[in-house]
């Protein structure tokens, strides 16, 4: 199994531009989320789906979009990047809700996103 | 805002020192987790804590779950190089893991 797969690992972009971070895994898991993480911010919740066909806000979801048309692949978009979204993005995964017992989540290894 | 408060931020020890990090919630929580992760990596899952009381170890980590399950810490007795990285607690709030600031530990040999 390749666990959780992000892509790509590096980004630069340009301010207003556009671009989808992929996230697929292979060990059929229902629950999928995206974190965000800066220096002294940990690790903040973007959006999360537990299911395909559902998706919820977390903590952080301005400026990003989320769809789940398959188990394996949450991709997260940006339709207008700012500054303010240079940041380390992770993707993770687990078998049922987060944080539910007996459940713990898997990370992809992150796409860090320069925004211009 | 930040649902888990975790505390401290930084700590610098010296090999050989022990180190421990908190985390507070500010609801009951079911079940706490904590994840390492290493510099330039990703956060990886080290345990789950249910009960209220709950102790566990890992060798030298010790990890603890209070009586009210709103707070939980994590011990390293004798630290060594190895341990370097953020710890991060976790909490479930419905369908969210809600993970604290994390503690960035540094050791030096």
């Amino acid at each position: 199994n390749a666990g959780v797969t992000q892509t790509p690992k590096f980004q630069v972009l340009k301010t207003g531009q556009s671009m989808t971070l992929q996230c697929a895994q292979d060990m059929n898991h229902e629950y999928m989320s995206w974190y965000r993480q800066d220096p002294g911010m940990g690790l903040r919740l973007i959006h999360y789906s537990v299911g395909a066909g559902i998706t919820d806000q977390g903590e952080v979801p301005n400026g990003y979009n989320v769809s789940r048309s398959t188990t394996e692949d949450f991709p997260l978009r940006l339709l207008s990047a700012a500054p303010s979204q240079t940041s380390v993005y992770f993707c993770a995964s687990s078998l049922y809700g987060g944080g539910a017992s007996n459940s713990p989540l898997h990370f992809g290894n992150g796409t860090r996103l320069t925004v211009t | 805002g930040q649902q888990v408060m975790q505390i401290p931020q930084y700590q610098h020890v010296q090999e050989g020192e022990d180190f421990t990090t908190y985390c507070n919630s500010s609801t009951t929580l079911s079940n706490i987790q904590w994840y390492k992760q290493r510099p330039g990596g990703h956060p990886v899952f080290l345990i789950q804590l249910v009960k209220s009381g709950e102790v566990k170890k890992q060798k030298r980590l010790t990890f603890q779950f209070g009586e009210a399950k709103k707070n939980s810490s994590l011990h390293i007795t004798a630290t060594q190089t190895t341990d370097v990285g953020t710890y991060f607690c976790a909490g479930p709030y419905g369908n969210k893991l809600v993970f604290g600031a994390g503690t960035i530990l540094r050791v030096k040999s």
